[in-house]
């Protein structure tokens, strides 16, 4: 089973709402990513935790909040988001050898309004 | 800095028209070369890892190979179900930064 699941599928907010995005995979993984992809561009990395510390925050603004609050679950809060913050984000994980494809979820489409 | 181009950008074929997609890559260490297909609005799905040059992995009508600066994806025969974005990417070995780099891919329309 190489699933990694993602909720909700779609979201839509506004400026002032806070929501959370949420991940989860059984494939007993200990690294996971979240990314965000715009249209017709590759995924860009945002965040990475391994054994459930974060170890890679690319810069990422601090209206995104990730969270791991176990090693099967990732979460992604999100407050006073822009219009600009609109895409698909993905979460995805790979085996604790560190090596091998990393396995993506069907992602979030989230719009700002 | 790790970069990874694909060509072309987009690329038309009619069903049957078998063609390959390109992957250059500059690595310092390669750890491994993913493919990943992805269609839109969806998660990228993966398809092949290959490791060290001259490495070939085969799944239906795809067959990835691997050189010391480039990948290929050969598509033989296809059909329109193989229509998407494929999706090439590395991951640099000896930083344990685990991250994949992307390229920007190649958005494929197979035509009946």
């Amino acid at each position: 089973d190489t699933e990694v699941t993602q909720t909700p599928k779609h979201l839509v907010m506004g400026m002032t709402n806070k929501k959370s995005l949420k991940c989860e995979q059984h494939m007993g993984h200990r690294a996971m990513y979240w990314y965000k992809q715009k249209a017709k561009k590759p995924p860009e990395l945002m965040f990475v935790y391994s054994y459930e510390k974060l170890s890679i925050n690319e810069s990422v603004p601090s209206r995104f909040s990730p969270e791991c609050p176990n090693s099967s679950l990732l979460n992604l809060h999100l407050h006073a988001l822009q219009p600009e913050d609109s895409a698909l984000y993905l979460c995805a994980s790979i085996g604790t050898s560190g090596s091998g494809p990393q396995y993506f979820g069907p992602g979030t489409r989230l719009t700002v309004l | 800095e790790d970069q990874v181009t694909q060509s072309p950008e987009a690329l038309r074929l009619q069903e049957g028209e078998s063609s390959s997609l390109n992957c250059s890559y500059t690595v310092s260490g390669l750890r491994g070369l993913f493919w990943y297909r992805q269609d839109p609005g969806k998660g990228p799905e993966f398809l092949f890892t290959l490791y060290s040059a001259g490495e070939e992995k085969e799944k239906e009508r795809l067959k990835a190979t691997l050189t010391k600066k480039e990948s290929f994806l050969h598509i033989t025969a296809p059909k329109p179900e193989d229509s998407a974005t494929y999706l090439c990417a590395v991951q640099e070995g000896g930083t344990g930064r685990r991250a994949l780099t992307f390229g920007s891919g190649t958005r494929l329309q197979v035509q009946p």
